[in-house]
């Protein structure tokens, strides 16, 4: 079975741009969550979606926004971008039930310049 | 205080020692741990989870839970230079904001074994 993946692997933007990130859960996985992960600092958590509903959200702007589609895939927008949005973003999926375990994608790499 | 704290690294342990590494975390009330791994320029693996107090061990591998103490540990036996990596402490707590799957980490150790 794939696992999480997510796309692009790497991206270049400059400052004002807007990006969106794709995220497919793996399958049967109904919920998807984001993180951003500066280096050097654990990943933070941005948002969780569960049956396309927006269940958690972190301490970002609301420059972030995310949604889930009806297959559970998810997309992260971040507009306007800062030269502090730089990190690699995470998306995870879990199963109800599944005691809370996340499983993470090999994430996106965004550099703002 | 910050939510979850590593014992700052980094750790250098020769190849077959055990090595140690330590979180706390404030969230009294916090149910369900874990601990990943993350080697450079990748993304989190999990290695253990853990929910009750006492050890659970998975192959070389044993985390160890006192919630009294609000700490969580994992041990890591005969240490390969493969386990050479940066692991990171993730609690849920409790005042997740309705969401079940909010992971808060703390910066993570960074474990270099020594052949």
């Amino acid at each position: 079975d794939a696992g999480v993946t997510q796309s692009p692997t790497h991206l270049i933007k400059t400052r004002g741009q807007h990006v969106t990130l794709r995220c497919s859960p793996i399958s049967g996985h109904k919920s998807v969550s984001w993180y951003q992960q500066v280096l050097g600092q654990g990943p933070q958590f941005i948002f969780q979606y569960y049956e396309k509903e927006e269940r958690g959200r972190g301490n970002f702007p609301d420059r972030f926004s995310a949604r889930q589609f009806p297959n559970y895939s998810s997309e992260l927008n971040v507009n306007a971008l800062l030269l502090g949005d730089s990190a690699l973003y995470l998306c995870a999926s879990s199963s109800k039930g599944a005691k809370n375990i996340q499983y993470f994608g090999a994430g996106t790499r965004l550099s703002v310049l | 205080q910050k939510e979850v704290e590593q014992n700052s690294g980094p750790l250098s342990v020769p190849e077959g020692a055990i090595a140690s590494l330590n979180c706390t975390y404030s969230d009294r009330g916090s149910q369900s741990f874990f601990w990943y791994r993350q080697y450079s320029g990748k993304s989190p693996e999990l290695i253990m989870s853990i929910y009750s107090n006492g050890d659970k061990e998975d192959g070389r591998f044993t985390a160890q839970l006192n919630k009294a103490s609000q700490y969580v540990s994992l041990l890591i036996r005969d240490s390969q230079p493969s386990d050479s990596a940066t692991y990171l402490c993730a609690v849920i707590p409790p005042s997740s904001g309705g969401s079940n799957y909010k992971l808060t980490f703390g910066k993570g150790t960074l474990l270099t074994v020594n052949p």
